[in-house]
Parts: C-alpha cells; sequence; structure tokens
C-alpha cells in the first residue's frame, strides 16, 4: 500500500482558501486518492475522491498532477467548522481496507 | 449522517473482561468494517465482514472477533480486556464487490467510546 505524507497540522482564518497537500510516491496504477474528514470523537467522514486531473464536489476540490505522486486538497473560503483532522488515503479498487496516517489537523481562527 | 448507527456510545470496562459492540449498516451495503482509533491517532483496520464472510484482517491478536449478520449489521467482540484496547471503535458500511470506475467507499458511524480501566 502507498504511504502518504501529509503536514501535521495547518492553521487558517474563516474566509480564506486552504490547501492540503499530500505526497504519495508509490502510488501504483489502480490506486486512487482519497480524503476524509474527522471532527472530534466522530467518525471519519468521505470528502472527496480521484484518480487524476482535478475532481470538484460541493465540499472540496482535488487537484492530481500527472505523475499522481502527490494531491492537493482544496477547501474554498474556510469557516470555524471545518475545523477538523483531513486524512488523506490511498485506496485500490480490490483492496477492502482503509490505511490512515496521522492526518493533518486543521485550526480555522476567526 | 451516514446512515451508520453503532451502539453502545459509551462503555466502561476492567481489564479481563469482554465486550460486544454493535453496528448496523447503511441501507443497501453489505460490506462491514471495523477500526479502532486511540486518541491523537488515525484509525487502525482490524477487520471487514462481506456478506456475513471475513474479507481481512489487519494486525489485530485474535481475541479480536467479529460477526455479520445477514441483515448485514455486524459486531466486534473483544476477549480479555487490556488497558490499551481504550479507544473509539469505529464501523464503516459500503457497497462491496470492488465497483468499477472508483473504490468501494467506506461511510462510518459515530463510534463506540471503550474505556478499559
Amino acid at each position: 500500500l502507498a504511504k502518504t505524507t501529509q503536514p501535521i497540522s495547518m492553521d487558517s482564518y474563516e474566509g480564506q482558501e486552504v490547501n492540503i497537500t499530500c505526497s504519495h510516491n508509490n502510488i501504483a496504477t489502480n490506486d486512487y486518492i482519497t480524503w476524509y474528514q474527522q471532527f472530534p470523537s466522530q467518525g471519519p467522514r468521505f470528502i472527496i475522491q480521484g484518480y487524476k486531473t482535478k475532481v470538484t464536489n460541493e465540499v472540496a476540490s482535488l487537484f492530481i498532477p500527472a505523475d499522481r505522486k502527490s494531491s492537493t486538497l482544496s477547501l474554498p473560503r474556510v469557516s470555524l467548522s471545518d475545523t477538523a483532522v483531513y486524512y488523506c488515503l490511498v485506496v485500490n479498487n480490490a483492496g477492502n481496507m482503509l490505511t490512515f496516517g496521522g492526518g493533518t489537523r486543521l485550526m480555522v481562527k476567526p | 449522517e451516514t446512515g451508520v448507527t453503532q451502539s453502545p456510545t459509551h462503555l466502561i470496562k476492567t481489564r479481563g473482561q469482554q465486550v460486544t459492540l454493535r453496528c448496523s449498516s447503511q441501507s443497501g451495503h453489505n460490506t462491514v468494517s471495523w477500526y479502532q482509533q486511540a486518541l491523537g491517532q488515525g484509525p487502525q483496520f482490524i477487520f471487514q465482514y462481506y456478506r456475513e464472510e471475513e474479507n481481512g484482517r489487519g494486525n489485530f491478536p485474535p481475541r479480536f472477533s467479529g460477526l455479520q449478520f445477514p441483515n448485514y449489521s455486524s459486531e466486534l467482540n473483544v476477549n480479555a480486556l487490556e488497558l490499551d484496547d481504550s479507544a473509539l471503535y469505529l464501523c464503516a458500511s459500503s457497497l462491496g464487490g470492488g465497483l468499477a470506475g472508483g473504490t468501494d467507499t467506506q461511510y462510518f458511524g459515530p463510534g463506540t467510546r471503550l474505556t478499559v480501566l
């Protein structure tokens, strides 16, 4: 399974755009990049998944360069309620387990 | 809300005891995965059940066992509890079957907080 590396923590202010980058140098051909959000004492919540280029949904955008060795989760105009831990995962379509790293603790300040 | 429910919400046990945690999967999902999350760490995969059969296991000892029922709800059983078993136990359900064009997105419940004294 491809290992991911992401910043331990980030700070931002309300209304700003936040970009969290994740590196996954040994990603395999059948791997997808998936991001989860987790609030304290709650289960992780699926945010977005992509294979290449750009994916956008109502919550976030995911940018994946051509070599797929990294990806960037973009949260537009964050609010205080976006304060959470964000996990970057590499998941293949034949696998059954999610491998979580330590995640990025995002703190949004007023 | 994911539609995945877990019970109980909180539980306190003592060392050596046994515990059973329960999970109801989202409607239409036939796969349930269990994770253990220690304080300040990411969730760690325990095992997965697909159509009532174990479909993968993480690095957990045999005293962690599970079941999946015909309605796809699931139980996690832990015997001979140890202090280090104190954690948030998460259940996630998914459609299963290795969908084409993506992966089998897992939807998590709120978790059960287990404290072992």
